[in-house]
């Protein structure tokens, strides 16, 4: 069965670095989103990516984060400066398409710990 | 601010048993409303899904009900079995403005299921 692919599983960075974290969504869908969640907090939802571009971001995602698709499978979340607080668990998801793009496969995780 | 919430933190549930998770909802935009089981160190997985337009989806084992009026849903699993102990979250979505259906989650129920 086809699913969301993370890399790495856990990184750890020191504040001021910049990090990179990876996915592989599922070759056939056109939705991509990244979502975190912090120790002991929800699920919440930072940027969905369509078509090249951003098509809804959250507050969180402020101009530390940036999202790329820089070729046909891969899809980043880069934070250029890290802040402790943005230690958490980050998720990768997409989705097939617009009718159901409400049903999104979310991916393992990564874990990112800023020291 | 919770606009999704799942107010009971953990549920028991004796083997064979139904097990009712409850989550309301806050936002009467919501069009789209969504369960997900987690398991530790995986990704939200992606389990059943209802239209606002609908009060009853139903696939196996699983089925979840939605009351519009008092903004509430329920899943219920029937009968539960020891693997469907994980943490079980509610996440409701709306379709508005061209955004892309990001999800908004719920803080999750810990489903325990005792053989």
């Amino acid at each position: 069965e086809p699913e969301v692919t993370q890399t790495p599983s856990h990184q750890v960075t020191q504040m001021g670095q910049e990090v990179i974290l990876r996915c592989v969504p599922i070759s056939n869908h056109l939705y991509f989103y990244w979502y975190r969640q912090i120790l002991g907090q929800k699920v919440e939802f930072l940027v969905s990516f369509y078509n090249n571009e951003i098509s809804e971001k959250s507050e969180i995602f402020d101009d530390q984060f940036s999202v790329e698709r820089p070729d046909g499978s891969n899809f980043t979340l880069k934070i250029r400066s890290t802040k402790l607080e943005d230690s958490a668990m980050y998720f990768c998801a997409s989705s097939e398409a617009w009718t159901t793009a409400y049903e999104q496969y979310f991916g393992p995780g990564t874990r990112l710990t800023v020291t | 601010d919770q606009q999704v919430k799942q107010n009971s933190p953990s549920l028991s549930v004796q083997e064979g048993r139904i097990s009712i998770l409850n989550c309301d909802y806050t936002n009467s935009m919501f069009d789209y409303f969504l369960w997900y089981k987690k398991y530790p160190a995986e990704g939200p997985t992606f389990l059943i899904s209802i239209s606002s337009i609908k009060d009853k989806n139903e696939d196996g084992r699983f089925t979840v009900f939605l009351n519009k009026s008092a903004k509430h849903l329920s899943l219920h699993i029937v009968p539960s079995q020891p693997g469907d102990s994980a943490v079980y979250f509610c996440a409701a979505s709306r379709n508005y403005g061209g955004s892309q259906g990001n999800l908004i989650f719920g803080k999750g129920t810990k489903l325990s299921v005792k053989p």
